[in-house]
């Protein structure tokens, strides 16, 4: 069964770096594209980020755009989100999410998430 | 970007009862819409896809409705494991997009 399993989250300072990972397991990992979707506490969900399963394409929410990146290694099955500059509205319950073919941006699977705190 | 707009925001029902949750997309989404539930403490769960499709091994009670910028999910015959916070989603384009949610509570 597929199974999406996220860390690296933790309390960090403001202005200061974070990467996640999400180790994917129960399907061809590298046929699929992946996202990052956030929900930050008692509140709904934003979408994050997402990188296609070949790695050529990417986007990201504005309001991460140039501090975050989204990467994958197909080899180990996982992805990652590497968090620079980070600020305190990034605090969040992070999920991983497969997308349901490539990166047409329907999610089929989640992750359980990692959280993020931001604060000095 | 494709702004979604739910309402209500939240709602109490009873067992038995037969809800339905509303979703406007500003922007035509080319039935490329999603539903999902979430209750406390955990992962969101797909319920519906492409407006109207319901997910293998969801219950017939959810059904999804719409097409364009309006759309509704209803459950018919509330069940006690239905009580949770219900989300929309659009993939018709990025950035991609999720309504406020629905919280579903017991009355």
């Amino acid at each position: 069964q597929v199974q999406l399993v996220e860390s690296g989250g933790g309390v960090v300072q403001p202005g200061r770096s974070l990467r996640l990972s999400c180790a994917a397991s129960g399907f061809i990992f590298g046929d699929y594209g992946m996202h990052w979707v956030r929900q930050s506490p008692g509140q709904g969900l934003e979408w994050v980020a997402v990188m296609s399963s070949d790695e050529t394409n990417k986007n990201y929410a504005d309001s991460v755009k140039g501090r975050f990146t989204i990467s994958r290694d197909n080899s180990k099955n996982t992805l990652y989100l590497h968090m620079n500059s980070l600020r305190p509205e990034d605090t969040a319950l992070y999920y991983c999410a497969k997308d349901s073919w490539d990166w047409n941006g329907r999610f089929d699977y989640w992750g359980q998430g990692t959280l993020v705190t931001v604060s000095s | 970007d494709i702004q979604l707009t739910q309402s209500p925001s939240s709602l109490s029902a009873s067992i038995g009862d037969r809800v339905t949750i509303t979703c406007r997309a500003s922007h035509d989404t080319s039935n490329s819409l999603a539903w999902f539930q979430q209750k406390p403490g955990k992962a969101p769960k797909s319920l519906i896809y492409a407006a109207s499709s319901l997910r293998t091994g969801v219950p017939s009670r959810f059904r999804g409705g719409g097409s364009g910028t309006d759309f509704t999910l209803t459950i018919s015959g509330l069940q006690p494991e239905d009580f949770a916070t219900y989300y929309c989603q659009q993939y018709n384009s990025y950035p991609l997009t999720f309504g406020g949610g629905t919280k579903v509570e017991i009355k």
